[in-house]
């Protein structure tokens, strides 16, 4: 079992729909959880940090995490064209170097 | 400014040549990392210095040598290139790694190796 799953898409939704990106992972340590966007062609930019459980909200944005679930999710509101990219979850501890990366979802909103 | 940049972007080359990606950070960050990303966009930590110390080296065969000159840079070299190596490699930086600090992106260096 990989240490983090994630659904690999694509995702095809129409835009001004409500996105829901998911992550699981097994790993109880995990207390930092970041979201990347990446473009075709470009490397991967953060989207979004939470540590430990909870929610947090940016613009259109917002990532939650379930520690008790090992579960942890990215919603993005009103989707545009512009949202189409990969978007990875990535985890990691503290005492550690290693940030674990989902393999990524592909997201596609039609115009 | 480019924070993480790393060249060559692209570079195409014959089966046993010998290669080197070249990786600087201007973010004044402690530690540098080198990923792979294979063709299904998996990232996968490969090696992270700290301060110019190896912190990090996963099972990667040992034709692959990452060099420190200072904390700025981070450079991957790669001898007897195979197949299996095309990938994209991706330079990355952050502040002291072990306390979940975010890590920042190059643009990437997608290798073919032909």
């Amino acid at each position: 079992q990989k240490e983090v799953e994630q659904d690999p898409g694509p995702l095809s939704v129409p835009e001004g729909a409500i996105v829901s990106l998911n992550c699981t992972y097994s790993n109880s340590a995990f207390q930092y959880f970041m979201w990347y966007r990446q473009y075709s062609r470009k490397g991967p930019e953060l989207l979004m940090y939470t540590y430990s459980s909870g929610n947090k909200e940016d613009g259109r944005f917002t990532a939650q995490v379930d520690k008790s679930s090992k579960y942890i999710s990215l919603f993005i509101r009103d989707s545009q064209p512009s949202d189409s990219a990969t978007y990875l979850c990535a985890m990691t501890d503290s005492g550690t170097y290693k940030y674990i990366f989902g393999t990524g979802t592909r997201l596609k909103v039609l115009a | 400014d480019t924070a993480v940049s790393q060249t060559p972007k692209y570079l195409v080359t014959q089966m046993g040549n010998d290669k080197s990606i070249k990786c600087e950070q201007n973010l004044g960050h402690d530690t540098m990392y080198w990923y792979k990303q294979d063709s299904k966009k998996f990232l996968k930590i490969m090696f992270s210095y700290n301060n110019k110390e190896l912190i990090i080296n996963e099972t990667v065969p040992n034709r692959f040598s990452p060099k420190s000159p200072d904390k700025a840079h981070l450079n991957l070299h790669i001898n007897s290139l195979e197949l299996g190596d095309s990938a994209v490699y991706f330079c990355a930086s952050s502040r002291a790694g072990g306390s979940g600090n975010t890590i920042y992106f190059g643009e990437g260096s997608w290798l073919t190796v032909v």
